[in-house]
């Protein structure tokens, strides 16, 4: 199964509301989950089940989606905010991961 | 609280092998499962496989099988992922993760830089 995130990447400015896609080539139900990847560090899980909020993420950052097409949705930015985006589905081995969401500050 | 630490950084020749390791602290080791990710300088994140120690399954990425072992010692809570015939291309951080059924990989290891250089 393959995932494609748009866009690549993104600049935005600190309050803006931004949205990343993520597109699997077939169904996934809602096995999605979408990471935080900041340099140097490993990734941090933000959503699972393709809406459910991980315990201490922000609820400025939700999640949305079911089948084939996934949102991941951050209402205010923060300048902390500023990362690399990855979603994942767990639905069908291979785990795959889209190619990752640059968001840059504007 | 859950904790995943990963052995030291590692220097390769081609040709040969690399084994990292992953000890699990804080969590059910044996039942949840522990999948491996590599991500090369600059690159994306990308699964190798993973392993349900309780139960000794194993799923590999098809670009990787026949060259990737994945191992765990039940005793010690440790997780093991073994890559042969490295090249250069195998240059990456390799990160353990945990996957406990919620779909999401909810607790990640630091990262282990494994260079191939001749």
């Amino acid at each position: 199964i393959q995932l494609t995130q748009s866009p690549s990447s993104l600049s935005a400015s600190v309050g803006d509301r931004v949205t990343i896609t993520c597109r699997a080539s077939q169904g996934i139900k809602n096995y999605l989950a979408w990471y935080q990847q900041k340099p140097g560090k490993a990734p941090k899980l933000l959503i699972y089940g393709a809406s459910t909020l991980q315990s201490g993420v922000p609820s400025r950052f939700s999640g949305s989606g079911s089948g084939t097409d996934f949102t991941l949705t951050i209402s205010s930015l923060q300048p902390e905010d500023f990362a690399t985006y990855y979603c994942q589905q767990l639905n069908t081995y291979e785990y795959t991961f889209g190619q990752g969401t640059k968001l840059e500050i504007k | 609280h859950v904790q995943l630490v990963q052995s030291g950084a590692e220097v390769k020749k081609p040709g040969s092998s690399v084994k990292v390791s992953c000890k699990a602290s804080g969590g059910t080791f044996s039942s949840d499962s522990i999948s491996w990710v590599r991500q090369a300088p600059g690159q994306g994140l990308e699964w190798l496989g993973r392993i349900i120690p309780m139960l000794g399954i194993v799923n590999s990425a098809q670009n990787y099988q026949g060259r990737v072992t994945f191992t765990a010692d039940k005793s010690t809570s440790t997780a093991y992922m073994e890559l042969s015939s490295l090249t250069s291309e195998d240059t990456a951080v390799y990160f353990c993760a945990r996957y406990s059924g919620n779909y999401g990989l909810d607790y990640w290891g630091q990262g282990t830089l494994v260079t191939v250089s001749s």
